[in-house]
């Protein structure tokens, strides 16, 4: 079965510093590969989402990420956060062929000081 | 915009009632999902449905059923609630047309506290 590891449970960081939060998985077969968020009381919602291509993907809110299959990784980067950006950040891997559902890490809390 | 609801924000049940948690969706999506939301396990997929009545056990089945009736809404059911089944409910949909690269979206969760 497929898993995913994110290591960083709580990272607290000063406005402006840069942010990078891994994400491993397991499944040796091709995958697509998600970043989702969840602000204080509000629905998860899409960050950004690398399927095919490129192996850098940018999406919202300045955020990006590098899929480096060589490594099982697909970490997740802003060169500089904003206090606004606190929030709960989940990786997650779809197996290309089979199950339709995702496969979520533990999630990774960032507090942003200002 | 997609809308994912969920009957209930906050519910509170005792040991052994039969719980129902309602996810309704608005964009006659082919998926729908439910997970269980735990600090520091992340969401763990409980059910999901790729067509109306058809459905496909999770991760953590156990003590769940689930029904889909109608295209846009998807129920779990708790037969005989447990303390061990206190947690966030999230429920989620996706088109299906996309695929393995499909975007799922997000219901605002039902925080379930048994008793």
């Amino acid at each position: 079965a497929q898993s995913v590891s994110q290591h960083n449970h709580h990272v607290i960081l000063s406005e402006a510093a840069s942010l990078e939060l891994g994400c491993n998985y397991s499944y040796g077969g091709t995958v697509n590969l998600f970043w989702y968020v969840q602000y204080p009381g509000q629905h998860l919602q899409l960050l950004l989402k690398y399927f095919s291509g490129d192996p850098l993907v940018k999406g919202i809110k300045g955020f990006e990420a590098e899929f480096i299959k060589s490594k099982f990784s697909f970490n997740l980067r802003k060169p500089s956060v904003q206090w606004s950006d606190t929030a709960e950040y989940f990786c997650a891997v779809k197996r290309y062929t089979g199950r339709r559902a995702l496969t979520f890490g533990s999630g990774t809390r960032l507090q942003v000081q200002p | 915009d997609v809308k994912v609801t969920q009957s209930s924000r906050y519910l509170v049940k005792r040991t052994g009632e039969k719980v129902f948690l309602e996810c309704v969706q608005d964009m006659d999506h082919e998926n729908m999902f439910w997970y269980r939301q735990d600090p520091g396990l992340g969401l763990r997929l409980i059910y999901f449905s790729y067509d109306v009545k058809m459905k496909e056990k999770g991760d953590i089945p156990e003590g769940y059923s689930v029904s889909r009736e109608k295209k846009e809404r998807f129920s779990l059911i708790l037969e005989s609630a447990s303390t061990n089944q206190t947690s966030m409910y999230l429920c989620a949909s996706s088109s299906g047309a996309q695929g393995p690269t499909d975007t799922q979206y997000f219901g605002p969760g039902t925080r379930l506290t048994v008793l």
